[in-house]
């Protein structure tokens, strides 16, 4: 059974625009909540992290929103570029997710911004 | 470069060989973390090291497959008798604990396992 959902497995964004990126997770007893991008043949590299005791975080272009009460977390980009291109996962962390120490990931969403 | 190290970067074996893997974590990460991907999916735990201590494993660790940090530096995972369904990217991470929280794991290239 997922824990972590990403119910869109591709989204097309224009160049400039707001990406929106949704994840929804079952467990809990998850507390901390990471995206990771990842690029063909390479390995997935951390973007932006968030705890459970807050409920947005903001790095440069990448916001991440936590809602607790609906388990649900988003990663939104914007403006958007052509170098955003990627698949992207959520992960979370806590004692019930993978191993107790290890990430809990979903099936990614590959986001293609288009010119 | 300092990142994780994974070697080799791809692998073809026959079915009922053995195979191994190493990773080279970032020198000052204590925890070091193997996950496995398959097309489609995301990341799969499958065990993580303290130091030199293996302190969990997933149950999709078969008994075919071992894994091992001996001095708390590079790690290896071994599967022996590889199986067709064995075939997937095998993944090493590595980070700093942060009290009893993860940290953000940072992930290495990976290592392509085919099994014909």
């Amino acid at each position: 059974d997922q824990q972590v959902k990403q119910n869109s497995p591709s989204l097309s964004v224009q160049e400039g625009r707001i990406s929106i990126l949704n994840c929804d997770y079952t467990n809990s007893m998850f507390d901390y909540f990471l995206w990771y991008k990842k690029y063909p043949a390479e390995g997935p590299t951390f973007l932006i992290s968030i705890s459970s005791i807050k409920d947005k975080n903001e790095d440069g272009r990448f916001t991440v929103f936590l809602n607790k009460s609906a388990k649900h977390l988003s990663l939104h980009i914007v403006p958007s570029q052509p170098g955003d291109s990627a698949v992207y996962f959520c992960a979370a962390s806590g004692r019930s997710g993978g191993g107790a120490d290890g990430l809990t990931f979903g099936k990614g969403t590959h986001l293609i911004i288009q010119p | 470069d300092t990142g994780v190290s994974q070697n080799p970067r791809h692998k073809i074996t026959k079915r009922g060989q053995n195979v191994t893997f190493r990773c080279d974590p970032i020198s000052e990460h204590n925890r070091l973390y193997w996950y496995r991907q398959t097309l489609g999916q995301g990341p799969e735990f499958l065990t993580y090291f303290q130091n030199e201590a293996q302190l969990e494993k997933s149950r999709l660790l078969s008994d075919r497959f071992s894994a091992e940090r001996p001095k708390g530096s590079f790690s290896t995972l071994e599967i022996q008798r590889t199986e067709q369904g064995d075939s997937a990217m095998y993944l090493c991470a590595s980070s700093l604990p942060l009290g009893r929280r993860n940290t953000e794991a940072f992930f290495g290239q990976g290592t392509r396992l085919t099994v014909v």
